[in-house]
Protein backbone atom coordinates (compact mmCIF):
# COMPACT_ATOMS: atom_id res chain seq x y z
CA UNK A 1 0.00 0.00 0.00
CA UNK A 2 1.12 3.25 0.08
CA UNK A 3 1.96 3.75 -3.30
CA UNK A 4 2.86 7.39 -5.10
CA UNK A 5 3.28 7.80 -9.12
CA UNK A 6 5.04 10.50 -10.98
CA UNK A 7 4.29 11.37 -14.79
CA UNK A 8 6.69 11.64 -16.84
CA UNK A 9 9.76 9.97 -15.32
CA UNK A 10 11.80 12.58 -17.13
CA UNK A 11 11.70 15.06 -19.94
CA UNK A 12 13.36 17.18 -21.80
CA UNK A 13 11.97 20.13 -23.60
CA UNK A 14 13.19 23.43 -25.00
CA UNK A 15 13.50 26.76 -22.89
CA UNK A 16 10.40 28.68 -22.47
CA UNK A 17 8.07 26.14 -22.46
CA UNK A 18 5.84 24.90 -20.37
CA UNK A 19 6.51 21.36 -18.70
CA UNK A 20 3.25 19.84 -16.33
CA UNK A 21 4.52 16.82 -14.03
CA UNK A 22 1.50 14.68 -12.36
CA UNK A 23 1.70 13.28 -8.52
CA UNK A 24 -0.69 10.36 -7.67
CA UNK A 25 -1.41 8.70 -4.77
CA UNK A 26 -2.64 4.79 -6.42
CA UNK A 27 -4.08 3.53 -3.37
CA UNK A 28 -5.36 6.37 -1.04
CA UNK A 29 -6.40 9.60 -0.97
CA UNK A 30 -3.95 12.75 0.37
CA UNK A 31 -5.68 16.04 1.28
CA UNK A 32 -1.86 17.54 1.46
CA UNK A 33 0.78 16.86 -0.97
CA UNK A 34 4.65 18.31 -1.26
CA UNK A 35 6.55 19.04 -4.08
CA UNK A 36 10.60 18.88 -3.70
CA UNK A 37 13.53 19.64 -6.12
CA UNK A 38 16.70 18.38 -5.66
CA UNK A 39 19.69 19.56 -7.37
CA UNK A 40 22.68 17.39 -8.41
CA UNK A 41 24.56 15.94 -5.11
CA UNK A 42 22.00 17.61 -2.09
CA UNK A 43 19.67 16.97 -0.30
CA UNK A 44 16.00 17.40 -1.44
CA UNK A 45 14.47 20.68 -0.94
CA UNK A 46 10.67 21.61 0.03
CA UNK A 47 9.09 23.80 -2.75
CA UNK A 48 5.51 23.71 -1.81
CA UNK A 49 2.70 22.27 0.04
CA UNK A 50 -0.28 21.37 -2.11
CA UNK A 51 -3.71 21.11 -0.51
CA UNK A 52 -6.65 19.76 -1.90
CA UNK A 53 -9.33 22.27 -2.60
CA UNK A 54 -7.06 25.56 -1.61
CA UNK A 55 -4.35 27.33 -3.04
CA UNK A 56 -0.52 25.72 -3.10
CA UNK A 57 1.80 27.02 -0.30
CA UNK A 58 5.19 28.64 -1.42
CA UNK A 59 8.44 28.00 0.76
CA UNK A 60 10.67 31.25 0.80
CA UNK A 61 12.23 32.09 -2.65
CA UNK A 62 9.87 29.84 -4.63
CA UNK A 63 8.16 31.62 -7.31
CA UNK A 64 4.21 30.95 -7.73
CA UNK A 65 3.71 32.35 -10.87
CA UNK A 66 6.31 30.18 -12.19
CA UNK A 67 5.86 26.97 -10.92
CA UNK A 68 2.16 26.43 -10.64
CA UNK A 69 0.32 23.68 -8.29
CA UNK A 70 -3.20 22.91 -8.70
CA UNK A 71 -4.87 19.78 -6.84
CA UNK A 72 -8.00 19.36 -7.27
CA UNK A 73 -8.50 15.86 -6.38
CA UNK A 74 -7.90 13.67 -3.83
CA UNK A 75 -5.21 11.50 -5.63
CA UNK A 76 -3.50 14.07 -8.11
CA UNK A 77 -1.30 16.95 -7.94
CA UNK A 78 0.35 18.57 -10.66
CA UNK A 79 3.15 20.99 -11.18
CA UNK A 80 3.43 23.08 -14.25
CA UNK A 81 6.82 24.70 -14.82
CA UNK A 82 5.89 27.76 -16.40
CA UNK A 83 8.52 29.01 -19.05
CA UNK A 84 11.36 26.96 -18.05
CA UNK A 85 14.91 27.84 -18.40
CA UNK A 86 18.10 25.74 -17.98
CA UNK A 87 18.50 26.75 -14.50
CA UNK A 88 15.26 25.09 -13.91
CA UNK A 89 16.68 21.93 -15.15
CA UNK A 90 16.54 19.29 -11.56
CA UNK A 91 14.65 16.31 -10.62
CA UNK A 92 11.34 17.10 -9.16
CA UNK A 93 10.02 14.44 -6.76
CA UNK A 94 6.68 14.82 -5.49
CA UNK A 95 5.08 13.30 -1.91
CA UNK A 96 1.58 12.46 -0.49
CA UNK A 97 0.21 12.19 3.36
CA UNK A 98 -1.02 8.79 3.98
CA UNK A 99 -3.22 8.73 7.13
CA UNK A 100 -2.52 11.12 9.84
CA UNK A 101 1.63 10.49 9.79
CA UNK A 102 3.73 9.14 7.07
CA UNK A 103 4.64 10.96 3.73
CA UNK A 104 5.10 8.22 0.76
CA UNK A 105 7.57 9.54 -2.30
CA UNK A 106 6.90 9.31 -5.87
CA UNK A 107 9.47 7.84 -7.83
CA UNK A 108 10.65 11.56 -9.06
CA UNK A 109 11.15 13.41 -12.83
CA UNK A 110 14.05 14.72 -14.51
CA UNK A 111 13.37 17.14 -16.33
CA UNK A 112 16.14 18.46 -18.35
CA UNK A 113 15.43 22.40 -19.92
CA UNK A 114 17.36 22.80 -23.19
CA UNK B 1 11.73 20.48 14.29
CA UNK B 2 15.07 19.69 15.68
CA UNK B 3 18.21 19.66 13.96
CA UNK B 4 19.32 16.22 13.39
CA UNK B 5 23.12 15.07 12.97
CA UNK B 6 24.47 12.52 10.90
CA UNK B 7 27.38 11.06 9.98
CA UNK B 8 28.53 12.00 6.47
CA UNK B 9 29.33 8.39 5.32
CA UNK B 10 29.55 4.77 6.63
CA UNK B 11 30.82 1.47 5.33
CA UNK B 12 29.32 -2.22 5.70
CA UNK B 13 30.28 -5.88 5.11
CA UNK B 14 27.24 -7.46 3.18
CA UNK B 15 25.16 -9.54 5.19
CA UNK B 16 26.24 -7.73 8.55
CA UNK B 17 24.32 -5.44 10.56
CA UNK B 18 24.05 -1.77 9.23
CA UNK B 19 24.05 0.57 12.32
CA UNK B 20 23.31 4.20 11.72
CA UNK B 21 23.54 6.76 14.33
CA UNK B 22 21.46 10.15 14.40
CA UNK B 23 21.81 12.87 16.78
CA UNK B 24 18.85 15.06 17.77
CA UNK B 25 19.55 16.70 21.06
CA UNK B 26 17.05 19.21 21.10
CA UNK B 27 13.96 17.35 20.01
CA UNK B 28 10.90 18.28 21.46
CA UNK B 29 8.42 16.04 23.48
CA UNK B 30 6.05 15.53 20.47
CA UNK B 31 8.75 15.34 18.23
CA UNK B 32 8.99 11.95 15.90
CA UNK B 33 11.82 11.06 14.86
CA UNK B 34 11.80 9.35 11.03
CA UNK B 35 14.05 8.02 8.99
CA UNK B 36 13.86 7.69 5.10
CA UNK B 37 16.20 6.45 2.15
CA UNK B 38 16.82 7.67 -1.35
CA UNK B 39 18.75 4.97 -3.44
CA UNK B 40 20.31 6.65 -6.49
CA UNK B 41 18.15 8.77 -8.80
CA UNK B 42 14.87 7.26 -7.35
CA UNK B 43 12.28 9.33 -5.03
CA UNK B 44 12.97 8.51 -0.84
CA UNK B 45 11.38 5.77 0.80
CA UNK B 46 9.84 5.53 3.94
CA UNK B 47 11.49 2.82 6.71
CA UNK B 48 10.25 3.51 10.06
CA UNK B 49 9.90 6.48 12.56
CA UNK B 50 9.44 6.61 16.65
CA UNK B 51 8.42 8.62 18.96
CA UNK B 52 10.18 7.23 22.09
CA UNK B 53 9.63 3.23 22.05
CA UNK B 54 11.47 1.58 20.08
CA UNK B 55 10.13 0.18 16.95
CA UNK B 56 10.59 -2.86 14.80
CA UNK B 57 9.18 -3.82 11.30
CA UNK B 58 10.14 -5.59 8.12
CA UNK B 59 12.89 -3.56 6.98
CA UNK B 60 14.45 -1.82 9.85
CA UNK B 61 14.57 -1.50 14.08
CA UNK B 62 15.04 1.96 15.22
CA UNK B 63 16.27 2.43 18.69
CA UNK B 64 16.00 5.57 20.50
CA UNK B 65 17.71 6.83 23.59
CA UNK B 66 15.88 6.95 27.05
CA UNK B 67 16.68 10.90 26.64
CA UNK B 68 15.69 10.81 22.76
CA UNK B 69 18.16 12.19 22.18
CA UNK B 70 20.25 9.96 19.85
CA UNK B 71 18.37 6.96 17.98
CA UNK B 72 20.34 4.54 15.72
CA UNK B 73 18.58 2.47 12.62
CA UNK B 74 19.84 -0.85 12.10
CA UNK B 75 19.34 -2.91 9.23
CA UNK B 76 20.06 -6.53 10.34
CA UNK B 77 21.30 -7.90 7.27
CA UNK B 78 22.78 -5.49 5.14
CA UNK B 79 22.15 -6.42 1.28
CA UNK B 80 23.90 -4.56 -1.49
CA UNK B 81 20.62 -2.76 -2.20
CA UNK B 82 20.58 -1.18 1.01
CA UNK B 83 23.35 1.44 -0.38
CA UNK B 84 21.70 4.34 -0.03
CA UNK B 85 22.02 7.70 1.16
CA UNK B 86 19.71 7.25 4.55
CA UNK B 87 18.31 10.83 5.92
CA UNK B 88 17.23 11.12 9.78
CA UNK B 89 14.32 13.44 10.17
CA UNK B 90 12.42 15.18 12.99
CA UNK B 91 8.77 16.08 12.64
CA UNK B 92 6.59 17.93 15.07
CA UNK B 93 3.45 16.88 14.87
CA UNK B 94 1.96 20.63 15.01
CA UNK B 95 3.77 22.44 12.45
CA UNK B 96 2.48 20.31 9.57
CA UNK B 97 3.81 17.70 7.65
CA UNK B 98 6.67 19.07 5.61
CA UNK B 99 10.26 17.10 5.91
CA UNK B 100 13.30 19.06 6.49
CA UNK B 101 15.64 16.78 4.80
CA UNK B 102 19.79 17.07 5.39
CA UNK B 103 22.56 15.66 4.31
CA UNK B 104 22.06 12.56 5.22
CA UNK B 105 24.48 9.03 5.89
CA UNK B 106 25.71 7.65 2.40
CA UNK B 107 25.74 3.79 3.48
CA UNK B 108 27.60 1.97 1.25
CA UNK B 109 27.46 -1.86 1.70
CA UNK B 110 30.22 -4.28 0.25
CA UNK B 111 30.58 -7.42 -0.94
Amino acid sequence: GAVVSQHPSWVICKSGTSVKIECRSLDFQATTMFWYRQFPKQSLMLMATSNEGSKATYEQGVEKDKFLINHASLTLSTLTVTSAHPEDSSFYICSAVAGIETQYFGPGTRLLVL
Amino acid sequence: DAKTTQPTSMDCAEGRAANLPCNHSTISGNEYVYWYRQIHSQGPQYIIHGLKNNETNEMASLIITEDRKSSTLILPHATLRDTAVYYCIGRNSNSGYALNFGKGTSLLVTP
